[in-house]
């Protein structure tokens, strides 16, 4: 079945630092993949998505590119600040548009 | 434009009870779905309504029942709660294209049975 690995938590990172959250998934169709933002006591929040092989999703820095052979859609962000302190999820969707599967999260705090 | 809302946003019940959470879903939006958030996982799927149906579940059981109404409104019912049943829960609205799109996600109901 489908699902989405996340690499585990949690990271701390100085300000202005990279960021990479790796993910990959597993998938029967062609999903679209996507990643939340969740920060304390709040839903999700998208943070950015792609819809097919090679697509490069990018919003407030960051950035995800699909890709179809290493079924990976890793985050990364070139310079961290403190407001980017929540847990980020890697999510998948099937064509269908029936479910979408989350990963576990991973945990970013970011340090001045 | 509104946003997807949930109520209540944090409720404590008794095991055994019963319990019905409540999503109005964006402007727009024909498709809600449900999720179930345990602490320090992700999300997990337990139903979504298209058009005042159900059309997909994940693996929930049977006590655990929605609905959707006309205006697209939601809910979730949990019959029996049990003690593993605490959690936060999700409402996530959709324009269903037959293409995959993004989900607007509520702020959640923290649901704790004791």
């Amino acid at each position: 079945g489908d699902s989405v690995t996340q690499m585990e938590g949690p990271v701390t990172l100085s300000e202005e630092a990279f960021l990479t959250i790796n993910c990959t998934y597993t998938a029967t169709g062609y999903p679209s993949l996507f990643w939340y933002v969740q920060y304390p006591g709040e839903g999700l929040q998208l943070l950015l998505k792609a819809t097919k092989a090679d697509d490069k999703g990018s919003n407030k820095g960051f950035e995800a590119t699909y890709r179809k052979e290493t079924t990976s859609f890793h985050l990364e962000k070139g310079s961290v600040q403190v407001s980017d302190s929540a847990v980020y999820f890697c999510a998948l969707s099937e064509s269908t548009g029936n479910q979408f599967y989350f990963g576990t999260g991973t945990s970013l705090t970011v340090i001045p | 434009e509104t946003g997807v809302t949930q109520s209540p946003t944090h409720l404590i019940k008794t095991r055994g009870q019963q319990v019905t959470l409540r999503c109005s879903s964006q402007s727009g939006h024909n498709t809600v779905s449900w999720y179930q958030q345990a602490l320090g996982q992700g999300p997990q799927f337990i139903f979504q309504y298209y058009r005042e149906e159900e059309n997909g579940r994940g693996n929930f059981p049977p006590r655990f029942s929605g609905l959707q109404f006309p205006n697209y409104s939601s809910e979730l019912n949990v019959n029996a709660l049990e003690l593993d049943d605490s959690a936060l829960y999700l409402c996530a609205s959709s324009w269903r294209q037959g293409r995959s799109t993004e989900a607007f996600f509520g702020q959640g109901t923290r649901l704790t049975v004791v």
